[in-house]
């Protein structure tokens, strides 16, 4: 079975500063895996997969197939920034996804 | 321009009493999901359809059943709710049943148990 670990359940930090959110996987085949982002009273959303080598509102991810990780990445965090973000992996027919990591920005 | 609708946003039932939760959708596709997300919690899927195939997942309870008469819609149905099953229910919609399509979700239905 697939499982999604996001050890962190609050990461709060200053605008400016870097973030990483971090995820780490377990699969027996190939993952296709994806960051879903939830701001405040919105709908949860797709941020980015990693199929797509993309970058969406300045953030990055990179599937790391021998550390099993899948970590989320930003430089300079903003304000709007804060949200809940879940790791997600496709396998199986399903979307499983992590417990997520809330991201609390301050000024 | 809300594309995946769930009635209502907060549903209150008392323990024992059947409970239907809505979803509807205006993306026309395929594949109709329901997930289960209790508080602190990942969302954790339930069933899907895929057109009119349902596909329940292996550790869903038979309280729950799922109906969808028509592509646009799609209803959870909860034959006896109990306090374990007060949660946020997620609707979500994808075009096909891959990884590579995007899932669509609804702003999902608060259900209470009292």
């Amino acid at each position: 079975a697939q499982r999604v670990t996001q050890p962190e359940k609050l990461l709060s930090v200053f605008k400016g500063a870097p973030v990483e959110l971090k995820c780490n996987y377990s699969y027996s085949g190939s993952p296709e895996l994806f960051w879903y982002v939830q701001y405040s009273r919105q709908r949860l959303q797709l941020l980015l997969r990693h199929i797509s080598r993309e970058s969406i509102k300045g953030f990055t991810a990179d599937l790391n197939k021998g550390e099993t990780s899948f970590h989320l990445k930003k430089p300079f965090a903003q304000e709007e920034d804060s949200a809940m973000y879940y790791c997600a992996l496709w396998g199986f027919q399903k979307l499983v996804f992590g417990t997520g990591t809330r991201l609390l920005v301050s000024p | 321009d809300a594309m995946v609708i769930q009635n209502p946003r907060y549903q209150v039932t008392q323990f024992g009493k059947p409970v239907t939760l809505s979803c509807s959708q205006t993306l026309n596709h395929n594949v109709m999901y329901w997930y289960q997300q209790k508080s602190s919690q990942a969302p954790k899927l339930l069933f899907h359809y895929y057109d009119k195939d349902f596909n329940n997942e292996a550790d869903t309870p038979d309280n729950f059943q799922s109906r969808r008469p028509n592509t646009s819609f799609c209803f959870l149905d909860i034959r006896s709710p109990g306090l374990g099953d007060a949660a946020m229910y997620l609707c979500a919609t994808s075009r096909e049943l891959a990884g590579a399509y995007e899932q669509y979700f609804g702003p999902g239905t608060r259900l209470t148990v009292t």
